[in-house]
């Protein structure tokens, strides 16, 4: 059974600092991981990653793949409060015509002024 | 706005009763899906569609769950005799199957279901 784990759970941190979120996955066909942020409403869109070892960045947060050791990190600098959500993880599978995302229980993060 | 639309946002009813949930995705995605989110979990797939047709059910998809999309364009999701395990937010996405054979799913709002 495809299994996606992210750690820590809760994270909190005061502005400006810099976090990083992790998530670590086992699947059968790895196609892609995606992270979403969300806040008291649907999960929005932050990266999909393919690759191993490239970096995607948009502004402050980035991420990026190591599919040797199954796992992705997203980092995020000089933090804001406007940062405070759930970070959920999420892995697409291929194969038998399987395009289901798997995902991780979510980081929540509480950015303290 | 052209994301994905969910209506209703909030359901109240009691054990026993059926409920419809719409799902409006972007309109030029071809795939539809849908997705369970309980309280401190991740959301759980339950079902998707390519155009018309309904490609994978999940396991937790039992026979009181119908989900259809008969025009390939706007979806229905069907719970019949509700139970009180059912209250969840029920999440819809959208996704345009590129030629890479990679996709982003687009979510919509929710609906809240509460089984009193």
């Amino acid at each position: 059974e495809d299994k996606v784990v992210q750690s820590p759970l809760s994270l909190v941190v005061h502005e400006g600092d810099t976090v990083t979120l992790n998530c670590s996955y086992e699947v059968t066909n790895f196609r892609s991981l995606l992270w979403y942020k969300q806040e008291k409403k649907a999960p929005t869109f932050l990266f999909m990653l393919t690759s191993s070892g490239i970096e995607k960045k948009s502004g402050r947060l980035s991420s990026i793949l190591d599919k040797k050791e199954l796992f992705s990190i997203l980092n995020i600098t000089a933090t804001q409060t406007g940062d405070s959500a759930i970070y959920l993880c999420a892995v697409e599978a291929s194969g038998a015509g399987s395009y289901q995302l798997t995902f991780g229980k979510g980081t929540k993060l509480s950015v303290i002024p | 706005d052209t994301g994905v639309s969910q209506d209703p946002r909030h359901k109240i009813t009691k054990r026993g009763q059926n409920v419809t949930f719409r799902c409006d995705p972007i309109s030029e995605h071809n795939r539809l899906y849908w997705y369970r989110q309980t309280l401190g979990q991740g959301p759980e797939f339950l079902t998707y569609f390519q155009n018309e047709a309904q490609l994978e059910k999940s396991r937790l998809l039992s026979d009181r769950f119908s989900a259809e999309r008969p025009k390939g364009s706007f979806s229905t999701l069907e719970i019949q005799r509700t139970e009180q395990g059912d209250s969840a937010m029920y999440l819809c996405a959208s996704s345009l199957r590129g030629w890479k054979g990679t996709d982003t799913q687009y979510f919509g709002p929710g609906t809240r279901l509460t089984v009193l």
